[in-house]
């Protein structure tokens, strides 16, 4: 199973809105709306941000929104802070063999 | 507060077997199931399997399937991560994690445990 396509790397200013792609096929986010996001510090354990494409577990911040069109689904992060810079990792559900794939992560540096 | 706490880091020789395991606490283990994810250093996260906390059902990646045991012990609330017949491509931090799903897989996981590092090498 072919990991899903996020962009390495992303940037932006504190106060700014940066948006994360995460891009599959028909067979995983383009059918099932079972999409995560994670967030990892470095030397630190993943940390879930979105559930089900759009829904943020109690303790998350507002700032950050998920979202899904066609065979892609996003991450956005408003209002960027200097504790946002980590890694951020996309998950979806695998119809074809019911599993799970995640996205190769984003870096995202906070300028 | 619902934990999971790892074993701690493993070195090991190639084409031997390692088991870590998960500790949980602050939930009803058999309410939810545990899924184990790995990260190469430096790399990206790779799902592993999951196994179901209530009747022990699992489901495996089809990459590891032919070496990867997943089992719980509902009397500890712990979870355990067998991988057998290691290379050096399984050098890896190996993460355990609450996963909603009983029957089968949830669509999410979280918390995380602290991860345990295997290293494998000659």
């Amino acid at each position: 199973q072919s990991a899903l396509t996020q962009p390495a790397s992303v940037s932006g200013s504190p106060g700014q809105s940066i948006t994360i792609s995460c891009t599959g096929t028909k067979d995983d986010v383009g059918t099932y709306s079972f999409v995560s996001w994670y967030q990892q510090h470095p030397g630190r354990s993943p940390k879930l941000l979105i559930h089900g494409v759009t829904k943020r577990p109690s303790g998350v911040s507002s700032r950050f929104s998920g979202s899904k069109s066609g065979t892609t689904a996003s991450l956005t992060i408003s209002g960027l802070q200097a504790e946002d810079e980590a890694d951020y990792y996309c998950c979806s559900y695998v119809g074809s063999s019911a599993s799970w794939v995640f996205g190769g992560g984003t870096r995202l540096t906070v300028l | 507060q619902v934990l999971l706490e790892q074993s701690g880091p493993e070195m090991k020789k190639p084409g031997t077997s390692v088991k870590v395991s998960c500790k949980t606490s602050g939930y009803t283990f058999v309410n939810y199931g545990v899924t184990w994810v790995r990260q190469v250093p430096g790399q990206g996260l790779e799902w592993m399997g999951w196994v179901s906390g209530y009747n022990g059902h699992t489901k495996y990646a089809e990459n590891v399937q032919d070496r990867l045991t997943l089992t719980t012990d509902t009397s500890t609330a712990t979870a355990y991560m067998e991988l057998r017949s290691l290379k050096s491509a399984d050098t890896a931090v190996y993460y355990c994690a609450r996963d909603p799903g009983v029957f089968l897989g949830g669509d999410y996981f979280d918390p995380w445990g602290q991860g345990t590092l295997v290293t494998v090498s000659s």
